[in-house]
């Protein structure tokens, strides 16, 4: 079955405490990308891949960083998270740029 | 860079009756417009879209219209069902040039309420 995984559905840490949430996808998919999802903002791109060892910024990177070492996998870390990261948090990943992408059931990062 | 606007934030219709939901874009460059549909608990699905080069494109109940000119593009749900109830999301992206390009830009959302 074609999916995004993403670990864990659920995470309560403390400020300063570093953090990785893990993503991967089973469709050969060259795009992964990560957004974090707020009221009334929607969804705001974090960072993004276009292929292996290619990462870019999208429009909130603050406080975050990425690797994408393989095209199955793409981390979101959060070095010293801070509360204003508290979030729903995607994974998401498309085949071409004009194609469906694929989104995790997302990650509920709660930072107190 | 890339930015989408969405109305309304909420929309309630009854049962039965259309919903129509607009996004405007403004890089006149972007050529994909896919709309998706997050159900409460999970992650945002596809479930329409639509090229530059193609104006409108419809399936089943749903449509999608582009108008290029004036960059906006709208969904419309007609005979619209309690299940139709969710958030609904527009998004643009545009090709890809060298390592530019790739983005995926999303509206802030509507919340789409059908009332029985």
């Amino acid at each position: 079955e074609a999916q995004v995984t993403q670990n864990p559905r659920y995470l309560i840490t403390v400020t300063g405490k570093k953090l990785t949430v893990t993503c991967s996808q089973n469709m050969n998919h060259e795009y992964m990308s990560w957004y974090r999802q707020d009221p009334g903002l929607g969804l705001r791109q974090i960072y993004y891949s276009m292929n292996v060892e290619v990462t870019d910024k999208g429009d909130v990177p603050e406080g975050y960083k990425v690797s994408r070492k393989e095209k199955r996998n793409f981390p979101l870390i959060l070095e010293s998270p801070s509360p204003n990261q508290t979030s729903l948090y995607f994974c998401a990943s498309r085949g071409g740029l004009a194609t469906e992408a694929f989104f995790g059931q997302g990650t509920r990062l709660t930072v107190v | 860079g890339e930015n989408v606007e969405q109305h309304p934030s909420t929309l309630s219709v009854q049962e039965g009756d259309s919903a129509v939901i607009k996004c405007t874009y403004s890089d006149s460059a972007s050529n994909y417009f896919p709309w998706y549909k997050q159900e409460l608990g999970k992650g945002p699905q596809l479930i329409i879209d639509i090229r530059s080069n193609v104006g409108e494109k419809k399936d089943q109940r749903i449509a999608v219209t582009l108008n290029k000119t004036a960059k906006h593009f709208s969904l419309h749900i007609t005979e619209t069902q309690p299940e139709d109830s969710a958030v609904y999301f527009c998004a643009a992206s545009k090709r890809r040039v060298d390592n530019q390009g790739g983005k995926l830009i999303f509206g802030q959302g509507t919340e789409l309420s059908v009332k029985p």
